[in-house]
């Protein structure tokens, strides 16, 4: 069973450029959390998506980030008009229904640089 | 006071070393914990479950305090591959976010 599956693995974008990270969760999972983490940080929460569906988008900031998780193929989160300040790691999470998103699968995260 | 707080350390331990982290939490609500392990620049593993009966695997041991509101995570005989930020995880108590703390470092030594 493959694990949970990011791409790009980096990604570099100059100001005002958009930015797609992918995730695809893991077989069977139909939870999707995205995390940001800036270096020597904690992760923060940013959104939580079931398929076709955002349950909460707390953490996200309300301008330039939108994120999606269709039917079918990953979950994507979008930054458009990027600024040096959204420079950080990004992880994208799964979890199975049953579970109710108490436990997490990790992906390697997508490393964005905006120069 | 934070949801979630851990000790930032670093706790700079010998190999052989046993060692212990500690993790208070605010929500009283809260229903499910979590030891996570993250090495530097790699994505957070899942180190294992927190049980209200206490948990053991290996040379790992984690424990809950509901009334004292903190978890713990006891590390014996430590490698120096257990190096790594601790990664304390609090869920339930009405939402379904999972809170995450900022982690605790352990480094060990030979």
């Amino acid at each position: 069973n493959a694990g949970v599956m990011q791409n790009p693995r980096h990604l570099v974008r100059r100001r005002g450029q958009e930015a797609r990270l992918r995730c695809s969760p893991m077989k069977g999972h139909s939870h999707v959390y995205w995390y940001r983490q800036l270096p020597e940080e904690g992760l923060k929460f940013m959104v939580y998506l079931q398929k076709e569906n955002i349950i909460d988008e707390s953490g996200m900031p309300k301008e330039r980030f939108s994120a999606e998780f269709p039917k079918e193929g990953p979950s994507i989160l979008r930054i458009q008009q990027v600024v040096r300040g959204d420079s950080a790691a990004y992880f994208c999470a799964s979890s199975p229904p049953m579970t109710g998103g108490y436990e997490q699968y990790f992906g390697p995260g997508t490393r964005l640089t905006v120069t | 006071r934070k949801e979630v707080e851990q000790d930032p350390g670093p706790f700079n331990v010998p190999e052989g070393a046993t060692v212990a982290f500690n993790c208070t939490y605010s929500n009283s609500a809260s229903q499910s914990f979590f030891w996570y392990r993250q090495d530097c620049r790699k994505e957070p593993k899942l180190l294992m479950s927190v049980y209200s009966s206490g948990n053991e695997d290996g040379r790992f041991t984690a424990q809950l305090n509901r009334a004292s509101q903190y978890i713990s995570l006891l590390i014996r005989d430590s490698k120096l591959s257990d190096s790594a930020t601790y990664l304390c995880v609090v869920n339930g108590g009405g939402s379904y976010i999972p809170t995450f703390g900022r982690g605790t470092s352990l480094i060990v030594h030979p």
